[in-house]
């Protein structure tokens, strides 16, 4: 039973670089099995993908964030990262972790509990 | 982009009523639909996926049907703790994976 639990600021600054780690339990991240995925959801809104990675490296973002947004890999931490540039107050929200178990052709099965991040100076 | 839209934005319904959501695709997503459950303060679940699986440890009352582009998610009879906030979701045509709005369930 995969576990997932987010980490990180919960409040970043207009125009900065918001940065959030995903610590994965319960199964290695190395698995071929998921890729490893990132959704926000504004105060009040719906789900918006980010983006996935699966442990190779092979990264998928939205279009609409392309441009601002990295997320990482670490093996030996057994962990995954987020990473996005130029934050403005329309980035705040809350940011989940999750798995897709792309094997079983299963979405999203597991999540973290959330973490909420806000953009103001 | 595959657009999602559901339908209705938000639903009234007694405790022990059955109560029917709708999700439209804007192209066709075959079965790779999926529905997740909502409450406040609480992280999305996984309720059904290749639009009629029930994933682990959910009730049969829920119930998955459709595809191509018109979906439908049946709660039999509702119990209190189904009162939330129901997604549905494509990932066949990614990126972009995306989301329908939602639908509020709520106590008439």
């Amino acid at each position: 039973q995969l576990q997932l639990q987010e980490s990180g600021p919960g409040l970043v600054k207009p125009s900065e670089t918001l940065s959030l780690t995903c610590t994965v339990s319960g199964g290695s991240i190395s698995s071929s099995r998921y890729f490893w995925v990132w959704i926000r959801q504004p105060p009040g809104r719906g789900l918006e993908w980010i983006g996935s990675i699966h442990y190779s490296g092979n990264t998928y973002y939205n279009p609409s964030l392309k441009s601002r947004v990295t997320i990482s890999v670490d093996t030996s931490k057994n962990q995954f990262s987020l990473k996005l540039s130029s934050v403005t107050a329309a980035d705040t929200a809350v940011f989940y972790c999750a798995a897709w178990d792309k094997v079983g052709a299963i979405p999203f099965d597991y999540w973290g509990q959330g973490s909420l991040v806000t953009v103001s100076s | 982009e595959i657009v999602m839209t559901q339908s209705p934005a938000t639903l009234s319904v007694s405790p022990g009523e059955r109560a029917t959501l709708s999700c439209r695709a804007s192209q066709s997503v075959s079965s790779n639909l999926a529905w997740y459950q909502q409450k406040p303060g609480q992280a999305p679940r996984l309720l059904i996926y290749g639009a009629s699986t029930r994933a682990t440890g959910i009730p049969a009352r829920f119930s998955g049907s459709g595809s191509g582009t018109e979906f439908t998610l049946t709660i039999s009879s509702l119990q209190s703790e189904d009162f939330a906030v129901y997604y549905c979701q494509q990932y066949i045509n990614w990126p972009p994976v995306s989301f329908g709005q939602g639908t509020k369930v709520e106590i008439k």
